[in-house]
């Protein structure tokens, strides 16, 4: 089945720095979302990427859906304590067979120092 | 702003036991979903649902488990017989027609013992 790699795994980062995890995939996908999981939580959506190239802000948030359509990058800029969580990066490619099916990749977890 | 709602937050059951887990999507979304999450790792899909069928399923969706929509409102997941293999969260997710975007529930938290 698809694959997502998504790096890096973990970040530990001091309270006003930026962010960057990105995923990338051996196959392609018409749609990239991104993902923020608290603890004992489900996954709240942060961007929605639909087109190749696409780059869209959200906040303090920026994601791109790269050319290719094989990968995607996160950026969080001027990161705060409350920034801390997993975060998900998730494939998706409605039509054809599989109605929507999202590939998740494996997260990075991100801690924030004050 | 709607959210996806899911009940019970926690079950705590004993192997070979049936569960029910049951999900209210957003009201006006048409594709529906559960997901798995295994404690420290990522999120797999399980089941996909649109038009009161299974659309998709994936490996782990085995004989063991069913999905329904009984109603206009709730969607369920049962599990007939648990394994201890089958301890994780388990998320529903909706789906509005013509934008690929899901919108999760905060999941129900299955321990099989």
């Amino acid at each position: 089945g698809q694959q997502l790699n998504q790096s890096p795994q973990s970040m530990f980062i001091q309270e006003g720095e930026d962010v960057s995890m990105n995923c990338t995939s051996s196959s392609i996908f018409n749609t990239w979302l991104w993902y923020k999981q608290d603890p004992g939580e489900g996954p709240v959506l942060l961007i929605a990427l639909y087109k190749a190239g696409e780059l869209t802000s959200n906040g303090r948030l920026t994601a791109q859906f790269g050319i290719t359509r094989k990968d995607s990058f996160l950026n969080i800029s001027a990161s705060i304590p409350s920034d801390v969580g997993i975060y998900f990066c998730a494939g998706g490619n409605a039509g054809g067979t599989s109605y929507g099916k999202l590939t998740f990749g494996q997260g990075t977890i991100l801690t924030v120092h004050p | 702003e709607p959210e996806v709602t899911q009940t019970p937050s926690h079950q705590v059951t004993q192997m070979g036991q049936e569960v029910i887990l049951r999900c209210v999507p957003i009201s006006n979304h048409l594709y529906f979903y559960w997901y798995r999450q295994i404690l420290g790792q990522k999120v797999e899909f399980l089941v996909s649902f649109y038009n009161n069928e299974i659309s998709e399923k994936s490996e782990i969706f085995d004989d063991q488990f069913s999905v329904e929509r009984p109603d206009g409102s709730n969607f369920t997941l049962k599990i007939r017989s648990t394994k201890l293999e089958d301890s994780a969260m388990y998320f529903c997710a909706s789906q509005k027609p013509g934008l690929e975007t899901q919108y999760f529930g905060p999941g129900t938290r299955l321990l099989v013992l």
